[in-house]
């Protein structure tokens, strides 16, 4: 299985900053068509996570363009620039390259 | 308008079987696939499987021998079923539509809670 390993942000970061949340792949999350496999989600307290990033890099409809995924095959980040206080809550990356997918064990966010 | 719902019992006790169902609408079952994911309390997401659109399941390789999915197509219904049930398969469950184009879960259902406890 491929582990995904997501890193710790020095909390709380302060409105207007920027954040950036990292993520670790096992294996290469490049496929044959080229794309990167590799989807970011926010969970904010008691609702269900919402699809941010897929594709490494490509925003979701509807989603902030503060909010900006890159990487290469198997580091990633994804910025947050400008943070409000909507932003709060915990960030997974998951890999989707291969089955069984797997999910990071998150990163939280809080703002000051 | 895209909608999926969870629902099955709350409790249920250690040993037992769990089944839940995902109402879908907005959507055919036929041309996504829907997968479940968990969430012990306080903790992270697990992916547990999914039903695709052609009908095909794939599970997560830690909880395949208890696991099964399954689906009713002309109900707009995808059911898991979960054996063996211990404590720390209490958590929220979800499932999501998973997005053929780019494979990424664009709805999620609001979650059911699922305690195991005797």
């Amino acid at each position: 299985d491929i582990v995904m390993t997501q890193g710790v942000l020095p909390n709380p970061v302060p409105s207007g900053e920027s954040a950036s949340i990292t993520c670790r792949s096992s294996k290469s999350l490049v496929y044959k068509d080229g794309k990167t496999y590799l989807n970011w989600f926010l969970q904010r307290p008691g609702q269900s996570p919402q699809l941010l990033t897929y594709w490494m890099s490509t925003r979701a409809s509807g989603v902030s363009d503060r909010f900006s995924g890159s990487g290469s095959g198997t580091y990633f980040t994804l910025k947050i620039s400008r943070v409000r206080a909507e932003d709060a809550g915990v960030y997974y990356c998951q890999q989707v390259r291969e089955y069984p997918l797997t999910f990071g064990s998150g990163t939280k966010l809080e703002i000051k | 308008q895209v909608q999926l719902k969870e629902s099955g019992p709350g409790l249920v006790q250690p040993s037992q079987t769990l089944s839940l169902t995902c109402t879908v609408s907005g959507f055919s079952l036929m041309d996504y696939s829907v997968h479940w994911v968990r969430q012990p309390p306080g903790k992270g997401l697990e992916w547990m499987g999914r039903m695709k659109y052609d009908g095909d399941t794939y599970y997560n390789s830690a909880l395949k021998s208890r696991l099964s999915i399954s689906r009713d197509t002309s109900k707009s219904q995808v059911f898991l079923k979960m054996n063996s049930l211990q404590t720390e398969d209490t958590a929220i469950y979800y499932c999501t539509r998973d997005q053929p184009l780019y494979y990424g879960y664009d709805y999620w259902g609001q979650g059911v809670m699922v305690t195991v406890s005797s």
